[in-house]
């Protein structure tokens, strides 16, 4: 079954309010990434977080990892008409190399302007 | 700059048919994968090569043959096409080979329709 599942599926959102989105997964990891998809467009990639580490920021984003839990969050903050998007968690289970990396389910997003 | 890109980015046929999708990457990357994405945008990985050699090859039909002629090129050759094949087909790549531990670039996709 799918190693990564994002919560909640769709989420409608003012402008300029805050994003949470939510990834969980079963498995050990070495890293976790999230990535982006435009309608239309393909994957791009935005972050990713070791599973040594807690937090990781980039510009807007923050980007949580709870191993423990074995959980992660993405939150966009002061979103944006842009921002409208599909984000998906992606991980790849522990191993030495030739790992494959396994996509969630999706969140998509729409930011109402 | 177009970093990976994939021809053609549309693609109609019939069922039955033999069609190709040609990938190229020019970020100098060693490793290259085919993905599917159905309608319900499940992204799931095909195949995996790493500077021509394949490495990770999930459970796809024997239909589905890529091919490596270089590292910078991946392409992927389907025969006999079924309805079920439907699906936007997106080429990345990477660095590295460890799924994990490095960002994917993706193409723009190819958007197949089998009538």
């Amino acid at each position: 079954s799918q190693q990564g599942e994002e919560d909640p599926q769709a989420l409608s959102i003012q402008e300029g309010e805050n994003a949470t989105m939510n990834c969980s997964y079963k498995t050990s990891i070495n890293n976790l990434q999230w990535y982006r998809q435009n309608s239309g467009r393909g994957l791009v990639h935005l972050i990713l977080i070791r599973s040594n580490e807690r937090e990781k920021h980039s510009g807007r984003l923050r980007v949580t990892l709870d191993t423990s839990k074995k959980s992660s969050s993405l939150l966009i903050t002061a979103s944006r008409a842009a921002d409208t998007a599909s984000y998906f968690c992606a991980t790849a289970s522990s191993g030495f190399g030739n790992e494959k990396l396994t996509f969630g389910t999706g969140t998509r997003l729409t930011i109402i302007p | 700059d177009t970093a990976v890109s994939q021809t053609p980015k549309y693609l109609v046929t019939q069922m039955g048919n033999d069609k190709s999708i040609k990938c190229e990457q020019n970020l100098g990357h060693d490793t290259m994968y085919w993905y599917k994405q159905d309608s319900k945008k499940f992204l799931k990985i095909m195949f995996s090569y790493n500077n021509k050699e394949l490495i990770i090859n999930e459970t796809v039909p024997n239909r589905f043959s890529p091919k490596s002629p270089d590292k910078a090129h991946l392409n992927l050759h389907i025969n006999s096409l079924e309805l079920g094949d439907s699906a936007v087909y997106f080429c990345a790549s990477s660095l590295g080979t460890s799924g994990g531990e490095y960002e994917q670039y993706f193409g723009p996709g190819t958007r197949l329709t089998v009538t």
